[in-house]
């Protein structure tokens, strides 16, 4: 079965701490994968998008990586921020049989980030 | 660009009527959206892929003759919850995916918040 983990499932850090969010994808056979920022009540907005052909990107203090081969992709959030408090997804875009992908995104359960001053 | 609009962002309704709920591409076309649901404190979960033209695709567990899904433009797609009854209420969240890219990308509309009584 194609699953995304994440942990931890919360985080807490001071204002200033660089951190690393962890993702980790059951299936290498991966598309793309996406992490995403979700404020409470609110929709998810797209941070970063990793192709499966590319091993990071960046945007901002943010960077995303991605090694398929273990089945792990990080979300690096540099000298962090109270305004980067959020619930942060990672999702993944998995090939079914026959190397078929439908675009279905696979979301882990996401880990909810406080930042305080 | 890439915007997706919900309506309406969030709604009440007493149990045993229907809800429409429409999610919209603004400035770009889409062949396929998606609806999630989420559950407090839960991530987000796939219900339905839908395709302009044709039926939708459900998850399994997600019953389509109460979801009931239409994707009638490439800019317009439409879940009506029919028959509601207070376990349906959730937070309800589309998602469009661009004709003009080849990433497979989805952008998200900002949720639909309903609450059956």
């Amino acid at each position: 079965k194609q699953e995304v983990t994440q942990i931890p499932a919360a985080l807490s850090v001071p204002e200033g701490e660089n951190l690393v969010l962890n993702c980790s994808f059951t299936d290498s056979a991966i598309y793309n994968l996406q992490w995403f920022r979700q404020d409470p009540g609110k929709g998810l907005t797209s941070l970063l998008l990793i192709q499966s052909s590319q091993r990071e990107q960046t945007s901002g203090r943010l960077n995303a990586s991605l090694d398929k081969s273990s089945g792990r992709s990080t979300l690096y959030i540099a000298a962090s921020q109270p305004g980067d408090s959020a619930t942060y997804l990672c999702a993944a875009i998995f090939f079914g049989a026959g190397g078929t992908s439908y675009g279905k995104l696979t979301f882990g359960q996401g880990t909810i980030l406080t930042v305080h001053p | 660009g890439a915007v997706v609009s919900q309506h309406p962002s969030w709604v009440i309704c007493k149990s045993g009527t229907s809800v429409k709920i429409e999610c919209r591409s603004l400035d770009f076309q889409a062949t396929t959206m998606f609806w999630y649901r989420q559950f407090p404190k839960q991530s987000l979960m796939l219900m339905a892929t839908s395709n302009e033209g044709s039926k939708a695709t459900y998850e399994q567990g997600v019953e389509k003759d109460k979801f009931l899904i239409n994707h009638a433009s490439l800019t317009l797609s439409t879940l009506t919850v029919t028959s509601a009854h207070p376990e349906d209420s959730s937070f309800y969240i589309c998602s469009a995916r661009s004709l003009d890219t080849g990433s497979n990308e989805q952008y998200f509309g900002p949720g639909t918040r309903l609450t059956v009584t």
